[in-house]
């Protein structure tokens, strides 16, 4: 079945620039997202991407897709203390909300 | 009310006990879901519904149930609790069952089984 990889736990420093990976399996994977959750609460949408984009931009988000390798990356410039939280890699082959395959979550601590 | 909440934020239940989570949204959104979150798994999708008055099974519905009478409300119910089912409950809302990953999430509750 489909699945969706991703490191557990990110440590950088407050200033520097954080980059959260997750694979995927499905190749047939249309569209991608990562979501964001903060303590206490539910998750948030950060950005999406299809699967014919290679980088998409948003102020200081950038997500990249190497679609051969299955590959997605995060990479938030000048990380913020406020950016400590779970990010959520998810994925679907058809945009319909029950079809989508979320990863396990990288947690992202910032340090001062 | 304000986008999504939730009912109860937590709850301590003994194992075999009937419990109802609830689950409102304001925003006149068609689809809803629910999902558990457990550490180290992601959240994975117990039931959803695209519209008022149908209902469909995710990845793990076994030992839950839900109805979806109006737009509002998505309750979600454990007929006979185990404690495998200790978890934390999120429920969400789109405005149409596609909607390019545009979930929003209620706060969550969290339920631990004895």
């Amino acid at each position: 079945g489909e699945d969706v990889e991703q490191s557990l736990f990110l440590s950088v420093r407050e200033g520097d620039s954080s980059v959260i990976n997750c694979t995927y399996t499905d190749s047939s994977s249309t569209y991608l997202y990562w979501y964001k959750q903060e303590p206490g609460a539910g998750l948030q949408l950060l950005t999406y991407i299809f699967s014919n984009m290679d980088m998409k931009q948003d102020q200081r988000l950038t997500v990249l897709l190497n679609k051969k390798d299955k590959h997605l990356s995060l990479r938030i410039a000048d990380t913020q203390t406020g950016d400590s939280a779970i990010y959520f890699c998810a994925e679907s082959m058809d945009n319909y909300g029950q079809n989508f395959v979320f990863g396990p979550g990288t947690r992202l601590s910032v340090l001062p | 009310i304000a986008g999504i909440t939730q009912a109860p934020t937590s709850q301590i239940l003994a194992a075999g006990r009937r419990m109802t989570l609830r689950c409102t949204q304001d925003m006149r959104h068609n689809a809803m879901y629910w999902y558990r979150q457990d550490l180290g798994l992601g959240l994975r999708l117990i039931h959803y519904s695209n519209t008022a008055g149908t209902t469909g099974k995710g990845e793990v519905p076994d030992g839950y149930s839900v109805s979806r009478a109006n737009t509002d409300d998505f309750p979600l119910t454990l007929a006979s609790a185990v404690p495998s089912q200790t978890s934390v409950y999120f429920c969400a809302s789109s405005e149409n069952p596609t909607n390019f990953g545009e979930q929003f999430f209620g706060p969550g509750t969290r339920l631990t089984v004895l």
